[in-house]
């Protein structure tokens, strides 16, 4: 029982680098979804999608890229790094409507220096 | 954007204590989630309310969704050790199912 699996764990980027942010979940969920947690703070979702090959923006999208083009997979980019998206970032993944409930991942913890 | 407010912010009780929090919107929700994240781990699932008025168990934790959607509450049973963490309320709405989280209460027991 997989669930939702990121990775990296851990990454350290300078300014100015891209990554890809790899997230997938093995739970057949039409619904994704990228937060990002800053030190002593609650969740903001950055990313969703609620199928494969749709896509929308959350509350604090600037930055990033993703796309969703199989059911499993829902990868988060970062094309120019900067320090203040230094933050650890969760995948989550749901049924969707009615059964809202999201299952997360592990986290990556990126730092850009 | 939907704030959701969550206190207290932490608390330090004794092994055995019960325990209570909460979380208020400034908006409705059609859903109220309850989740804890230990250190180093994602947030994890413990209770999820769907019907306003509603009051769910599970194991020494109970929740209610509040009467009028804007309103949730947590409450944890004779703690114990491993009830140390972080607990955050996340409220849905929309058809997306997009969780809006609080700010979260740490929590942490005594022996």
């Amino acid at each position: 029982n997989a669930g939702v699996t990121q990775t990296p764990k851990f990454r350290i980027l300078k300014i100015g680098q891209s990554m890809t942010l790899q997230c997938t979940q093995d739970m057949n969920h039409n619904y994704m979804y990228w937060y990002r947690q800053d030190p002593g703070m609650g969740l903001k979702l950055i990313y969703y999608s609620v199928g494969a090959g749709i896509t929308d923006k959350g509350e604090v999208p600037n930055g990033y890229n993703v796309s969703r083009s199989t059911t499993e997979d829902f990868p988060l980019r970062l094309e120019l790094a900067a320090p203040s998206q230094t933050s650890v970032y969760f995948c989550a993944s749901s049924y969707g409507q009615p059964n809202t409930e999201a299952f997360f991942g592990q986290g990556t913890r990126l730092t850009v220096v | 954007g939907q704030q959701l407010n969550q206190s207290p912010q932490s608390m330090f009780i004794q092994e055995g204590e019960d325990v209570s929090m909460n979380c208020t919107s400034s908006s409705i929700f059609n859903t109220w989630l309850w989740y804890k994240q230990d250190p180093g781990e994602g947030p994890v699932l413990l209770i999820a309310l769907y019907k306003a008025g509603e009051l769910t168990s599970n194991g020494r934790l109970t929740a209610q969704f509040g009467i009028t959607r804007k309103d949730s509450f947590l409450n944890i049973s004779a703690s114990i050790p491993s009830d140390v963490g972080i607990y955050f309320c996340a409220g849905c709405t929309g058809t997306a199912s997009k969780l809006t989280f609080g700010t979260g209460t740490r929590l942490q027991v005594t022996l």
